[in-house]
């Protein structure tokens, strides 16, 4: 079946540490995103990628990287300076007509 | 700068009644209108969208929605709810839409619970 698979489900942090989140797409998308999602403030965009080889800062995109190497990977990292990284990450991907989600990365600090 | 606004934080229903989830935009122009819906713990799942035409619009799940642009509105509909409708529902706006890069602007969700 064709979607997005975003690993590990749970993540847990420690301090200083970088960490990296998967997200894998078969459904031949060429823009892939990173929201962060907060309880109580909906989703917010982190990171957009339209094509292979580049990407574009979204609202929220201090203390976090991405890479766009394959088409169909998009891997998220959360930097040390990232002060305040516990939330759910969603990945997603867009075709003409929506967008379609992972099942998201729970990312927590020890 | 488009914004959505879904006044209602929490809202509990018994099962079989009706609902009604309000959301509300602020576009200049006709905006890409979508709701989406959460599970705990998952992503996201498209219940329906807008994007011109008929401004009645039927979704999955037995959910329908209707624009309406004198009110900036596009509220969310069923007329009987189940258990199994109890998640969270995002209304979402975009000024455009296709296949490359796509800005939309996401609501803060409503949380609906269902009573047996």
């Amino acid at each position: 079946d064709g979607g997005i698979t975003q690993s590990p489900k749970y993540l847990f942090r420690k301090e200083g540490q970088n960490v990296t989140l998967s997200c894998e797409q078969n459904l031949n998308h060429d823009a892939m995103y990173w929201y962060r999602q907060d309880p109580g403030q909906g989703l917010r965009l982190i990171y957009y990628s339209q094509i292979v080889n580049d990407f574009q800062k979204g609202d929220i995109a201090e203390g976090y990287s991405v890479s766009r190497e394959k088409k169909e990977s998009f891997p998220l990292t959360v930097t040390s300076a990232q002060k305040n990284p516990t939330a759910f990450y969603l990945c997603a991907s867009s075709s003409t007509t929506e967008l379609f989600f992972g099942s998201g990365t729970q990312l927590s600090v020890l | 700068a488009q914004s959505v606004t879904q006044p209602d934080i929490h809202i509990t229903v018994s099962e079989g009644a009706s609902l009604e989830l309000r959301c509300n935009y602020s576009y200049g122009a006709t905006p890409y209108l979508f709701w989406y819906v959460q599970s705990p713990g998952q992503g996201l799942q498209l219940l329906l969208k807008y994007f011109s035409g008929d401004t009645l619009v039927q979704g999955i799940k037995g959910f329908e929605a209707e624009f309406k642009r004198s009110q900036s509105s596009f509220n969310l509909r069923k007329p009987s709810v189940h258990w199994s409708d109890a998640a969270e529902y995002f209304c979402a706006v975009a000024s455009s839409f296709s296949g490359g890069y796509n800005k939309l602007i996401f609501g803060a969700g409503t949380r609906l619970a269902v009573h047996p």
